[in-house]
């Protein structure tokens, strides 16, 4: 059974550095060709794309937030780790992480974890 | 970044209706486009991948169209189960952008 669980803090102060954890179980980050995205959804708003780790290794992000993000896997841990830095209370969301299946069958993020609620506040 | 812009950003329709949503991209892309539905308090759910393709266990009512540059989901007769914000995605490389949202209500 392939699962998603994100894990971080609840609640975080402006300024501060944000690290959340996607730990996955079913399938491998090393040599599957399954890769992970961070994705967002302030409260009552559009989801918003964050960043995507490819299966090997390459990683993009959201341009507008480029500065500000750093993703990346320990594959030993099954783990995808998702930085934000200098956090604002507009950064308050529910982050989820996601995996795709890569190559040209792919069908998209067809698998997310629960997703964990960040509250950014002093 | 391609952008992905939805329309309407809401709509009410009479149970049974054909309801269409529309997303179009900046830019033109492959067919590697995905619409998501996510109920209140809900994780999003995958309907439909490489623009066309039913994810298994979708009901057939719900349908997608479109390439290159628009794309459109189609739910052919809508039910009150279908409450929900419905969202595009492009899946193929670079920025993985989505739309901005398409509530769906029942009149």
């Amino acid at each position: 059974q392939v699962t998603l669980t994100e894990s971080g803090p609840v609640l975080v102060k402006p300024t501060e550095t944000l690290t959340l954890t996607c730990t996955v179980s079913g399938f491998s980050l090393s040599n599957g060709g399954v890769g992970v995205s961070w994705i967002r959804q302030p409260p009552g708003q559009a989801l918003e794309w964050l960043a995507h780790i490819f299966s090997s290794g390459r990683k993009s992000y959201k341009t507008s937030l480029n500065s500000r993000l750093t993703i990346s896997k320990d594959t030993s841990k099954s783990q995808v780790v998702l930085t934000v830095t200098n956090m604002d209370p507009l950064d308050t969301a529910t982050y989820y992480c996601s995996r795709i299946v890569e190559g040209v069958t792919s069908n998209g993020f067809d698998i997310w974890g629960q997703g964990t609620m960040v509250t950014v506040s002093s | 970044d391609i952008q992905m812009t939805q329309s309407p950003s809401s709509l009410s329709a009479s149970v049974g209706d054909r309801v269409t949503i529309t997303c179009r991209a900046s830019q033109g892309f492959s067919n590697a486009l995905a619409w998501f539905q996510q109920k209140p308090g809900e994780v999003p759910k995958l309907l439909i991948y490489a623009a066309s393709t039913l994810q298994s266990g979708v009901p057939s009512r719900f349908s997608g169209s479109g390439s290159g540059t628009d794309f459109t989901l189609t739910i052919s007769s809508l039910q009150p189960e279908d409450v929900a914000t419905y969202y595009c995605q492009k899946y193929n490389d670079g920025p993985l952008t989505f739309g901005g949202g398409t509530k769906v209500e029942i009149k």
